[in-house]
């Protein structure tokens, strides 16, 4: 089954700080997603990779926000520094490698961050 | 451009049908919907490859109409669990790029 597990699950920091977020997908896949959402704007995309390599990050809200991914199961996403509107749940996605690939995101449980 | 859904929220009482709509300002080439429970996940429950295409399953279907740019989700004979947020998704071009709706709540009472 297609997987991906997200840490922290929670995270609350304080204005200026650095906060990394983490991306392990448990599964074969071809893209990587990453999501923020927000009541006000909703499901976000903020950027995706395709087999390692960033695609667009037309999303990324500004030069604060950079993600990574070094290898096909490791991913971050880090905000530095991080303001209070940047606290939103930010989700990691995949779409599922190989014949069964239907373009369905398998998601993962999100981080939810808070910043003070 | 996020695509708008319609209605913002419903409430039904278990039993009653519900339409949600999908509408894009740019050509489609897919839609997929999902629905997230509250404090989870999105879960997908289906995709749309071509103009004119139905599916469903369960007592979920959606149609995709793609002159008008349009998908509507239906829901028929609501159960307590189909309570959540809906939301499609939408691919305009080449690429992997899901751009998801504004979102429908949906709230299913005894």
């Amino acid at each position: 089954d297609a997987g991906v597990i997200q840490s922290p699950r929670h995270e609350v920091t304080e204005m200026g700080q650095e906060v990394t977020l983490r991306c392990k997908p448990i599964s074969g896949h071809n893209s990587l997603f990453w999501y923020r959402q927000t009541m006000m704007r909703g499901l976000e995309l903020l950027i995706y990779f395709n087999n390692n390599v960033p695609i667009d990050d037309s999303g990324m809200p500004e030069d604060r926000f950079s993600a990574k991914m070094p290898n096909a199961s490791f991913s971050t996403l880090k905000i530095q520094p991080s303001e209070p509107r940047d606290s939103a749940v930010y989700f990691c996605a995949i779409t599922q490698e190989g014949g069964g690939n239907t373009g369905e995101l398998f998601f993962g449980e999100g981080s939810r961050l808070t910043v003070l | 451009q996020q695509p708008v859904q319609s209605p913002q929220a419903v409430i039904l009482r278990e039993g009653e049908d519900a339409v949600i709509n999908c509408s894009s300002s740019k050509a489609l080439y897919s839609v997929h919907w999902y629905r997230q429970k509250h404090g989870e996940a999105p879960v997908f429950l289906m995709i749309l490859l071509k103009g004119g295409e139905q599916k469903g399953h369960d007592k979920i279907s959606a149609s995709f109409n793609e002159k008008k740019q349009q998908s509507s989700l239906y829901l028929t004979a609501s159960q307590l669990s189909y309570s959540g947020t809906y939301f499609c998704g939408t691919l305009t071009g080449g690429g992997n790029k899901l751009t998801f709706g504004t979102g429908t709540q949906l709230k299913v009472e005894l």
